[in-house]
């Protein structure tokens, strides 16, 4: 079946700390994979995605690369902010003709000045 | 701007006591998605439209159900709610289906049974 393993948090670095929070997943097919971020009080965001093995996505200073051998979509950020704080979900979709997306449990991150 | 809605933000609702939460979009998508999230736990996938057609997922209890009379607006109802029921519900919407077409998430609603 289809699965999302996500770092636990909370995270709490300090700004212009270097990010890495880490995502391994398990599919049955080829799966797209995404990040979503949740800032507090709103909805789901996406923050970017990888369709193929070996792409790698990336928006806002935030990158993950698609690694097949490793089945994981790690994201990192080189120097973090506080308005970078929130909820990260990483997930992923493996389904040809609906767009069910599996998600991991979410990891919090706060960023303080 | 165009956007995903939810009313209401916070719904409180008693044992056994049917309630609806409602979505509505002004993307003029086609489809619409609820998710289930419980504290500290992923988002799950209760059942989607794709235009009339409803997807109900296998493992979605027959205590909820949904209804999308038009395209711009969608129904979350439980028929009798347990506290078990108690999360954060989110609506979303896609373009179309497929790996290549983004969710557009609301903000959620926040379900508490007592």
């Amino acid at each position: 079946g289809n699965s999302v393993t996500q770092m636990e948090g909370p995270v709490t670095l300090s700004e212009e700390a270097f990010l890495t929070i880490n995502c391994t997943y398990t599919a049955t097919g080829y799966p797209s994979l995404f990040w979503y971020v949740q800032y507090p009080g709103e909805g789901l965001q996406l923050l970017l995605k990888a369709t193929k093995a070996d792409d790698k996505g990336s928006n806002k200073g935030f990158e993950a690369t698609y690694r097949k051998e490793t089945t994981s979509f790690h994201l990192e950020k080189g120097s973090v902010q506080v308005s970078d704080s929130a909820v990260y979900f990483c997930a992923l979709s493996d389904r040809g003709g609906a767009n069910n997306l599996f998600f991991g449990t979410g990891t919090r991150l706060t960023v303080i000045p | 701007d165009a956007m995903v809605i939810q009313n209401p933000r916070y719904q409180v609702t008693q044992f056994g006591k049917p309630v609806t939460l409602s979505c509505s979009q002004t993307l003029n998508h086609n489809v619409m998605y609820w998710y289930q999230q419980k504290s500290s736990q992923a988002p799950k996938l209760l059942f989607h439209y794709y235009d009339k057609d409803f997807n109900n997922e296998a493992d979605t209890p027959d205590n909820f159900q949904s209804r999308r009379p038009n395209t711009s607006f969608c129904f979350l109802d439980i028929r009798s709610p347990g506290l078990g029921d108690a999360a954060m519900y989110l609506c979303a919407t896609s373009r179309d289906q497929g790996q290549s077409y983004e969710q557009y998430f609301g903000p959620g609603t926040r379900l508490t049974v007592t």
